[in-house]
């Protein structure tokens, strides 16, 4: 069965510190990759996404993502984190009809 | 547009009581799903429908039942809420299952079964 793995469960950082969140998947087939964010209190909003074609993605609030597909990841980084970044993450893969879910990575920025 | 709203916001339920979530999208998306959301679990799907007239189990869909009851709107029932149902619940929908589109999430309802 395919699998969404995220290897941090909890991330603090302080602000203007690099990120980089891991996402591992199992799927040998063509995939479509997702960067979900989910802000205290509210509901999951789409971060980034890859589909085909150049493997760095670009989202909102400058994150990105690069898809290495030998790596069989998709791996999210951003260059300098904000207070506002405090959520929770979660990796996404398309499976037919469905999205495989990795269990999210908490992260905390310290002000 | 509103995207995806859900109906309740908040729920307590007594052991043994049932209800049903509601969930409404205005984007004349062919696919809606349900999801729990349980501290360290992630996202984990309950039912989804891939087009109107068809829905499909899950990775947890027992004591659940659902009803894609038109396009737009997608309730998801518990006909004897039990403690391990208290969690928050989410709806989603996409244009199409199985393509490269995203899913766009309600607001979630939470649930607490005592």
């Amino acid at each position: 069965a395919q699998s969404v793995s995220q290897h941090n469960h909890h991330v603090i950082l302080s602000e203007a510190a690099s990120l980089e969140l891991g996402c591992n998947y199992s799927y040998g087939g063509t995939v479509n990759l997702f960067w979900y964010v989910q802000y205290p209190g509210q509901h999951l909003q789409l971060l980034l996404k890859y589909f085909s074609g150049d493997p760095l993605v670009k989202g909102i609030k400058g994150f990105e993502a690069e898809f290495i597909k030998s790596k069989f990841s998709f791996n999210l980084r951003k260059p300098s984190v904000q207070w506002s970044d405090t959520a929770e993450y979660f990796c996404a893969v398309n499976s037919n009809y469905q999205l495989i879910w990795g269990a999210g990575t908490k992260l905390i920025i310290k002000p | 547009n509103a995207g995806v709203t859900q109906t309740p916001k908040f729920q307590v339920l007594k052991t043994g009581q049932s209800m049903t979530l509601q969930c409404a999208q205005d984007m004349n998306h062919n696919s809606m799903y349900w999801y729990r959301q349980d501290p360290g679990m992630g996202l984990r799907l309950i039912y989804y429908s891939a087009s109107e007239g068809t829905t499909d189990k899950g990775e947890v869909p027992n004591g659940y039942n659902v009803s894609r009851l038109n396009k737009r709107e997608f309730s998801l029932r518990l006909e004897s809420a039990a403690p391990s149902q208290t969690s928050v619940y989410f709806c989603a929908s996409r244009a199409l299952a199985g393509s490269a589109s995203e899913q766009y999430f309600g607001p979630g309802t939470r649930l607490t079964v005592t």
